[in-house]
């Protein structure tokens, strides 16, 4: 079956560069979900995006920005990286904004800022 | 407001011997709860969720967690443990308007001693 794509896997950065991390959901899920987790830290919930219009938004600094596109797929552009931004992060996919919160997780990625 | 808590942050156990992770919560309403388990370097992987009716719920990999409202409790257990079970697992909360957002509590690894 298909999962939720996350591109790219593994990404370095410099300090005060940008980054741009995409999420391809399982086909036909409208809504995307992004979560930050730190090196030994549980995941923090960033954003979300329900049929392509924000539908909550977390613990997510002001340098990042997100958005979801009309094929549904979300990108999570990140800019002025620090050394903090450094973490795994993972986007999941699920139908519809609340119910059964039927989603999936994608494999993640991990971002390093040098 | 919503929280989750893992109170073991580490726990060592026997190839064989029974498993108990604990999971506490604190959320206003009718929680919805779940147990993640990561590999290293790995994605969140869904072992079993609770939303409401039988307060046991089987999960995959033989693993199964009891709801108990008065100890604001869902506890992990599994009865014999597999040296493939060595991950970090996360209880996390969700609730019906929450959005499809997850609270997860700080984790707990376990390691499996043959």
């Amino acid at each position: 079956a298909a999962g939720v794509i996350q591109s790219p896997r593994h990404l370095i950065k410099e300090k005060r560069e940008t980054a741009t991390l995409k999420c391809y959901p399982i086909p036909r899920h409208d809504t995307v979900y992004w979560y930050q987790q730190g090196p030994g830290q549980d995941p923090q919930f960033l954003i979300s995006f329900y049929e392509k219009m924000q539908s909550d938004k977390g613990s997510i600094p002001d340098r990042f920005s997100a958005q979801q596109f009309s094929d549904y797929h979300s990108e999570l552009n990140m800019s002025s990286l620090e050394l903090g931004d450094s973490a795994l992060y993972f986007c999941a996919s699920s139908i519809a904004l609340q119910g059964n919160y039927g989603y999936t997780f994608g494999s993640g990625t991990r971002l390093t800022v040098v | 407001a919503q929280s989750v808590t893992q109170p073991d942050i580490h726990i060592t156990v026997s190839e064989g011997a029974s498993l108990e992770l604990r999971c506490n919560y604190s959320y206003g309403a009718t929680p919805y709860l779940f147990w993640y388990v990561q590999s290293p370097g790995q994605g969140l992987q869904l072992l079993l969720k609770y939303f409401s009716g039988d307060t046991l719920v089987q999960g995959i990999k033989g693993f199964e967690a009891e709801f108990k409202r008065s100890q604001s409790s869902f506890n992990l257990r599994k009865p014999s443990v597999h040296w493939s079970d060595a991950a970090e697992y996360f209880c996390a909360v969700g609730g019906p308007n929450q959005g499809g957002k997850l609270i997860f509590g700080q984790g707990t690894e376990l390691s499996v001693k043959p």
